[in-house]
């Protein structure tokens, strides 16, 4: 049972363009949702992460956004530059984060000149 | 180190030959995940050790597969009997045992297997 699911697969963007993965979870108890980034021969990294007591969480260029009664929530990346190229995962856990994240199937993101 | 190392970084093996995967926490996590990644199939969370409590062994996908961790640190991945099918990156993560939500998740670059 994939209890996040993401998309689009891939999405390809004009540098200074604004891409948007968005993710739908199914699991209600799930109060933790952070997005991850990963390189080509790199482990995933966190990049930024939510809690459901808020819409929307800014950290420089990147940007969630979060619709609780929706079950959804997006990752957007604001001016967007080639060396954002690289797949994204959201992922989504309880207990504020410290249990285990079970993760989308990742977006890979291609930023072109 | 200061990262979480994974060896070996590539792993050929032949069907039906057993492999063992080796990781390498951020000294001071206690908390220590594998994670199996597979083309089109994001990050499949196999076991989980926290400390001293008994592993969350929910995710491995058949007895094939089994993991310890040694003195709370160093977590070895087994899988018996390899199948084609078992061809992906093993990701180990650690992560400290509280306020998990701030610091995350650090990733190891992980082991490529490839089974033939």
């Amino acid at each position: 049972q994939q209890q996040v699911k993401q998309s689009p697969q891939s999405l390809i963007v004009q540098k200074g363009g604004i891409p948007i993965i968005n993710c739908a979870y199914e699991n209600t108890a799930f109060d933790y949702f952070p997005w991850y980034q990963q390189f080509p021969g790199k482990g995933p990294a966190l990049l930024i992460a939510i809690r459901p007591d808020v819409s929307e969480k800014k950290e420089g260029r990147f940007t969630i956004s979060f619709n609780k009664s929706a079950k959804q929530f997006s990752l957007h990346i604001m001016d967007s530059q080639p060396g954002d190229s690289a797949t994204y995962f959201c992922a989504a856990s309880h207990n504020f984060g410290n249990e285990k994240l079970t993760f989308g199937t990742g977006t890979r993101l291609t930023i072109i000149p | 180190g200061a990262g979480v190392s994974q060896s070996p970084s590539n792993k050929v093996t032949e069907k039906g030959k057993d492999v063992e995967l080796r990781c390498d926490p951020i000294s001071g996590h206690t908390a220590l995940y594998w994670y199996r990644q597979s083309l089109g199939q994001g990050l499949e969370f196999l076991i989980y050790f926290q400390g001293n409590s008994a592993p969350d062994k929910s995710g491995l996908p058949s007895d094939r597969f089994s993991a310890e961790r040694t003195g709370g640190s160093v977590s070895t991945l087994t899988i018996q009997r390899t199948q084609q099918e078992d061809s992906a990156v093993y990701l180990c993560a650690s992560s400290f045992s509280r306020d998990r939500g701030r610091y995350g998740y650090t990733f190891g670059s992980g082991t490529r297997l490839t089974v033939v």
